[in-house]
């Protein structure tokens, strides 16, 4: 069976620019999280979605966005780029909302210039 | 609002060692507690899950515990091996829809 899987892995983009990062969640797993790395830090919650709907929403700022698909695929969206955006953007899946553990994905790592 | 913190932020031994790595955290309503490891760059991978009702859990050489009413989690690695240099993360399940993250502890294992 597939894992969590993302795409792109990487990404360079411009200062201003506006970015989607997707996401597919583990076959039977309705529950889909996104999480932002930067370097030397734990990772930080974006966003969850569980059977379409926003679940959870971080400390981020309204330029990041999300949604979910019918098959339970998700997107991240970023608009507006900054330097400080540069991180490892990670997804993870879940069955519910975490009962039984979060399984992540090789995630993205997004640059901007 | 709940805060994870990492013990030591990064461990350097010879193989064969076993080894301890801490976790707490501040808000003891937790749901599950799980350990994660992270190669550079790359995505995180589970090693253990704890339920909030139980008070270890054991995979191969790796054994977590957790006391929730003093809020504190310990991976214990059992002769550890060059392979497992890695950054280990603890996260908090507190039933928000969320984890928390500690900042993880750097292990390298020299052979």
């Amino acid at each position: 069976d597939a894992g969590v899987t993302q795409s792109p892995t990487h990404l360079i983009k411009t200062r201003g620019q506006h970015v989607t990062l997707r996401c597919s969640p583990i076959s039977g797993h309705k529950s889909v999280s996104w999480y932002q790395q930067v370097l030397g830090q734990g990772p930080q919650f974006i966003f969850q979605y569980y059977e379409k709907e926003e679940r959870g929403r971080g400390n981020f700022p309204d330029r990041f966005s999300a949604r979910q698909f019918p098959n339970y695929s998700s997107e991240l969206n970023v608009n507006a780029l900054l330097l400080g955006d540069s991180a490892l953007y990670l997804c993870a899946s879940s069955l519910g909302q975490g009962a039984l553990g979060y399984t992540f994905g090789s995630g993205t790592r997004l640059t901007v210039v | 609002k709940q805060e994870v913190t990492q013990i030591p932020a990064a461990l350097s031994v010879p193989e064969g060692e076993n080894l301890v790595l801490n976790c707490s955290f501040t808000d003891s309503a937790i749901y599950n507690l799980q350990w994660f490891r992270q190669d550079p760059g790359k995505g995180l991978t589970s090693l253990l899950l704890i339920q909030s009702s139980q008070r270890e859990q054991t995979s191969g050489r790796l054994n977590a515990s957790l006391d929730k009413s003093s809020g504190r989690s310990t991976l214990y690695i059992a002769a550890s091996q060059p392979g497992d240099s890695a950054t280990y993360l603890c996260a908090v399940n507190s039933g928000y829809s969320t984890l928390t993250f500690g900042k993880g502890t750097m292990l390298l294992v020299s052979p």
